[in-house]
């Protein structure tokens, strides 16, 4: 069955660092998501990308935070400057329209 | 904004018994109903999809029903048994131009031998 694949599973940086996670999303999708999730909190939405753009991001996905996709397969999250409160662990998914999302392993960030 | 709920927060039960896992959401403008299983630290797995025109699917030992208008959706689980034990996530996805998933905060299974 198709994966999304993540690099790396888990990384440690320290505060102020920038960091990039990557994601290759299934080849035939053409939709792209980062998702993440504070320790015991809720998995929460942060973009969507479509067609080489943002179609939709939260609050949270401020000007710290950028998409990119370098190549027709990979999908990277960088943060930027990155703060105590960013640790999380930070999933890519992909979907087609309308049809179920398919999510990474996640990548577990701990900032210190 | 949607919202959804998941009740109960957490459930134990013995192995065999069968069990419900209840999802409710404040905006019945879905395009469907997605139910994963998480593993502690680990991924995301898919469980169930319901599209906004079904009212249920099933795989195996899992049954999802959803009821747009009501905003309600129930994941039944047969004959649990020790490798059931995770959390279990309900997600919308919303209507309009929005793609996104909002996710409930789950449901903590404990399925005892």
């Amino acid at each position: 069955e198709p994966e999304v694949t993540q690099t790396p599973s888990h990384q440690v940086t320290q505060m102020g660092q920038e960091v990039i996670l990557r994601c290759v999303p299934i080849s035939n999708h053409l939709y792209f998501y980062w998702y993440r999730q504070i320790l015991g909190q809720k998995v929460e939405f942060l973009v969507s990308f479509y067609n080489n753009e943002i179609s939709e991001k939260s609050e949270i996905f401020d000007d710290q935070f950028s998409v990119e996709r370098p190549d027709g397969s990979n999908f990277t999250l960088k943060i930027r400057s990155t703060k105590l409160e960013d640790s999380a662990m930070y999933f890519c998914a992909s979907s087609e329209a309308n049809r179920g999302y398919t999510f990474g392993s996640g990548t577990r960030l701990t900032v210190v | 904004k949607q919202e959804v709920t998941q009740i109960p927060a957490a459930l134990s039960v013995p192995e065999g018994e069968n069990l419900v896992l209840n999802c409710s959401f404040t905006d019945s403008a879905i395009y469907n109903l997605q139910w994963f299983r998480q593993d502690p630290g680990k991924g995301l797995t898919s469980l169930l999809l319901i599209q906004s025109s079904q009212r249920e699917q099933t795989s195996g030992r899992l049954n999802a029903s959803l009821d747009k208008s009501s905003g309600r959706s129930t994941l039944y689980i047969a004959a649990s048994q020790p490798g059931d034990s995770a959390t279990y996530l309900c997600a919308v996805k919303g209507g309009g131009s929005n793609y996104k998933l909002t996710f409930g905060k789950g449901t903590l299974l404990t399925v005892n031998p």
